[in-house]
């Protein structure tokens, strides 16, 4: 059954630095998203991807985050300096239509921010 | 403001016994709404849809408007049913839209 992969499962990083979380979506999926879960609460979006560019995006993603599909496999989450609130697991989910159809999710990368 | 509430952290039973994890939802419009669940070291996992109208591994799940509600039931709890739970509701926005997720409840299915 084809799943989403995300890497790494776990990343240690100082605060300050550059981080680049990547998923591959199922092959055949054409809308991306990421979420994020602080430790002890829900799980939050942060922003939906289609047709190379942005749908949407939460007040959370703010100017440090971006996204990109730099090839026809992977889809990134680069943090560009990295705070300690940014800790989290981090989702990377697909869909092949729009939300509302069943969006299969990664199974995270948590990120740990010193 | 389109808002999902679980109202209980953990909830514990025994097996065989009845099971009922709750969902609140706020929204101004039609809702659509999933129950979503995460079995220990697993990924986040489509248990079922409103819109289905189906049962997965004998949970059911009913839209209640009047009380914007829609609780997870099971009539005989198994131990394998132990895991998180979330409730999902659809929000329509941009070409796409999202999930806005509960906080969760685990549960625990005790021999």
């Amino acid at each position: 059954e084809p799943e989403v992969t995300q890497t790494p499962s776990h990343q240690v990083t100082q605060m300050g630095q550059e981080v680049i979380l990547r998923c591959v979506p199922i092959s055949n999926h054409l809308y991306f998203y990421w979420y994020r879960q602080i430790l002890g609460q829900k799980v939050e979006f942060l922003v939906s991807f289609y047709n190379n560019e942005i749908s949407e995006k939460s007040e959370i993603f703010d100017d440090q985050f971006s996204v990109e599909r730099p090839d026809g496999s992977n889809f990134t989450l680069k943090i560009r300096s990295t705070k300690l609130e940014d800790s989290a697991m981090y989702f990377c989910a697909s869909s092949e239509g729009r939300i509302g159809t069943e969006a299969f999710f990664g199974q995270g990368t948590r990120l740990t921010v010193v | 403001a389109q808002r999902v509430t679980q109202p209980e952290k953990l909830l514990s039973v025994f097996k065989g016994a009845p099971v009922e994890l709750k969902c609140n939802y706020s929204y101004s419009g039609s809702p659509e709404l999933f129950w979503y669940v995460q079995y220990s070291r697993q990924r986040l996992q489509l248990l079922l849809r409103h819109i289905s109208r189906e049962s997965i591994k004998g949970f059911t799940a009913d839209l209640n408007k009047g009380e914007t509600s829609f609780h997870l039931k099971k009539p005989f709890a198994q131990e394998e049913d132990s895991a998180m739970y979330y409730c999902a509701l659809v929000r329509y926005g941009g070409s796409q839209g999202n999930l806005i997720f509960g906080k969760g409840t685990k549960l625990s299915v005790k021999p």
